[in-house]
């Protein structure tokens, strides 16, 4: 059974970084792209990064770029999101998701299993 | 990048009623590539369509996909009390991917 689960959200200060993590598991980590996909509260969804299964291509969304980093440990199973110079309009409930064909990375992967969200909040 | 419109916004019907949604691209989405999700509240999406018409592992039969360049549909075919959620369409056929902005499916 594939799981995701979340952790680093928290409460943070304007201009404030934070880490959010994505354990991983019933599944090849190492195979599959993963994503981040945020929704600020009570709004849509909205994709912010994706990584290759390798970690050797990123991509994100122009909203994050040059303040977000997005990498893997593939020996450990966990997706990461290094959240730097945080603003109030970042703060949502962030989702890490995984993408749905071997070796896929954006064009031609949807995102068929999704962890539980983890909230961040910037806010002085 | 690809615009997702989706509509209505917001679908006020009774259980056993048919609900049909639907998700208007600003171009054509390639080779099909649109998905369907459910949320429900406090819940991450889950997965009902891929493909454009293709429904996931363990989606009932009464959700149906269709259509295929900038029109696509999700059809209910009979409300079930847990399908009142809000549903979004996704295209990846091209970077970055989208989102429509939701349809909520409410109880009348």
């Amino acid at each position: 059974e594939v799981q995701l689960l979340e952790s680093g959200g928290g409460l943070v200060q304007p201009g404030g970084s934070l880490r959010l993590s994505c354990a991983a598991s019933g599944f090849t980590f190492s195979s599959y792209a993963m994503s981040w996909v945020r929704q600020a509260p009570g709004k849509g969804l909205e994709w912010v990064s994706t990584i290759s299964g390798s970690g050797g291509s990123t991509y994100y969304a122009d909203s994050v770029k040059g303040r977000f980093t997005i990498s893997r440990d593939n020996s450990k199973n966990t997706l990461y999101m290094q959240m730097n110079s945080l603003r109030a309009e970042d703060t949502a409930v962030y989702y890490c998701a995984k993408g749905s064909d071997f070796g896929v990375v954006i064009i031609g992967s949807y995102f068929d299993y999704w962890g539980q969200g983890t909230l961040v909040t910037v806010s002085s | 990048e690809i615009v997702l419109t989706q509509s209505p916004g917001t679908l006020s019907l009774s259980p056993g009623e048919r609900a049909t949604l639907s998700c208007r691209a600003s171009q054509s989405v390639r080779s099909s590539y649109l998905v369907w999700y459910q949320q429900k509240p406090g819940q991450a999406p889950r997965l009902l369509i891929y493909g454009a018409s293709s429904r996931a592992t363990g989606i009932p039969d009464r959700f149906s996909g269709s259509g295929s360049g900038t029109d696509f549909t999700l059809t209910i075919s009979r409300l079930e009390p847990e399908d009142f959620a809000v549903y979004y369409c996704q295209q990846y056929g091209s970077s970055p991917p989208t989102f429509g902005q939701g349809t909520k499916v409410e109880i009348k």
